[in-house]
């Protein structure tokens, strides 16, 4: 099936710094959601995004919905140990949502 | 509130062995149900999805089947398993087209 290309692959950073992460399509959707996934568990849905253009932020994430409906970035700042993981994002076009190939973030001590 | 549970957690099924995995939602009706595949490092495959009792879109043909005999349970099955079958299974759910999906927290396929 279909997924979104998600760049970059795996990031390494120190805590404390910005990190920054986006995803792109061939085809256009009516919703983009980044996810959240710890090892052994389930994604959880970290921001939600429904327009085209539209901005959204929870806490240090930052998310942009592409105004061509065919991307999306996010943004972490300031990272911290916790925010250790595997970020997806997500695009919806009616029922089925369609998943990039991830992006694992390592925090270096 | 709305929960979603998902079992076993891990599961060890030799080669040519049935299957019978279960996902139930609470608190919520007429949800669209939904199975994923992780293989291990890689992202998510949608295997089967179903807006309604007895009503199952499959994604990808293969080995394996779902029903959907409740209003709030979702069953991924196989009748003879394959070590390509191994993985981590995830069963979500949503209301309506414009949210997001909630998952369930996996089941840890392993074929041998």
């Amino acid at each position: 099936g279909q997924q979104l290309n998600q760049s970059p692959q795996s990031m390494f950073i120190q805590e404390g710094e910005d990190v920054s992460m986006n995803c792109t399509s061939s085809s256009i959707f009516n919703t983009w959601l980044w996810y959240k996934q710890d090892p052994g568990e389930g994604p959880v849905l970290l921001i939600a995004l429904y327009k085209a253009g539209e901005l959204t932020s929870n806490g240090r994430l930052t998310a942009q919905f592409g105004i061509t409906r065919k991307d999306s970035f996010l943004n972490i700042s300031a990272s911290i140990p916790s925010d250790v993981g595997i970020y997806f994002c997500a695009g919806r076009r009616n029922e089925k949502l369609t998943f990039g190939t991830g992006t694992r973030l390592t925090i270096i001590p | 509130s709305q929960t979603i549970h998902q079992w076993p957690a891990t599961l060890v099924q030799p080669v040519g062995s049935p299957l019978s995995l279960e996902c139930t939602v609470e608190g919520t009706s007429n949800p669209n149900l939904y199975w994923y595949r992780q293989a291990a490092g890689r992202g998510l495959q949608l295997l089967f999805y179903s807006v309604g009792i007895g009503q199952i879109s499959s994604e990808v043909p293969q080995n394996l089947s779902a029903s959907r005999p409740q209003d709030r349970q979702f069953i991924l099955s196989s009748k003879k398993l394959l070590l390509s079958d191994s993985g981590f299974y995830l069963c979500a759910w949503s209301i309506g087209l414009q949210y997001g999906y909630t998952f369930g927290s996996g089941t840890r396929l392993t074929v041998v």
